[in-house]
């Protein structure tokens, strides 16, 4: 059974730090690119970064680049998203997602884990 | 503000169809070609329905499924049953910028 579940989620105060982390099971890891994704409270998803299977092609959304970093290790099955300089506005749900082969979506996601950023 | 529209909700009966829509509204989007719906219960991982506009995942009930007409994308659930209740998410791939982009969603409710 193809499986993701992410953690690392929590409480963080403006201008922090997190380390996101994704865990898949049930498939090739080392096969697909993966994404990230987050959905805001009362608001649609929004796609953030994307990293190919050997990390050689990664993207961001506009308002996460500079502050956050895609990783992956293909030999532990792991995702990561690296979160510094935090806003309010980075309040949401964050889903790890994997590529749909040869297609363009996302055919397998996590449940998510919670980030909220307050002082 | 999202380079795509959806209405806020959709409702029907069991067995009767909907449809929803999802309208291209920023040039951003590009050709359009790259349409996928998703569906997002309260708790659960967001599920795949519809990609490429109309090609259904294995997997998924064919009681689901695709259209494009235009700068319009619509997904059409047909013999609505309850456990349809959900948000759904259209999606599209902007092979300009390498985004997905997402639209507001559409919470649909089985009346």
């Amino acid at each position: 059974e193809v499986q993701m579940v992410e953690s690392g989620g929590g409480l963080v105060q403006p201008g922090g730090s997190l380390r996101l982390s994704c865990a898949a099971s049930g498939f090739t890891f080392s096969r697909y690119g993966m994404n990230w994704v987050r959905r805001a409270p009362g608001k649609g998803p929004e796609w953030i970064s994307y990293i190919s299977t050997t990390s050689s092609t990664i993207y961001y959304t506009d308002s996460v680049k500079g502050r956050f970093t895609i990783s992956r290790d293909n030999a532990d099955n792991s995702l990561y998203l690296q979160m510094k300089s935090l806003r309010d506005e980075d309040t949401a749900v964050y889903f790890c997602a994997r590529d749909l082969l040869g297609h363009y979506g996302m055919d397998a996601w996590g449940q998510g884990t919670a980030v909220t950023v307050s002082s | 503000q999202s380079a795509l529209t959806q209405p806020a909700s959709v409702s029907g009966s069991p067995g009767q169809s909907i449809t929803i829509s999802c309208i291209v509204t920023s040039s951003d989007i590009g050709s359009f070609d790259y349409v996928s719906w998703y569906q997002h219960s309260p708790g659960k991982a967001p599920k795949l329905m519809i990609y490429d506009v109309s090609n259904r995942p294995s997997g998924v009930s064919n009681r689901f499924s695709g259209s494009r007409s235009g700068i319009a994308a619509y997904l059409t659930i047909s013999g609505l049953q309850a456990d349809d209740e959900a948000d759904y998410y259209c999606s599209s791939y902007t092979t300009t910028t390498s985004y997905y982009v997402f639209g507001p969603g559409t919470k649909v409710s089985v009346l």
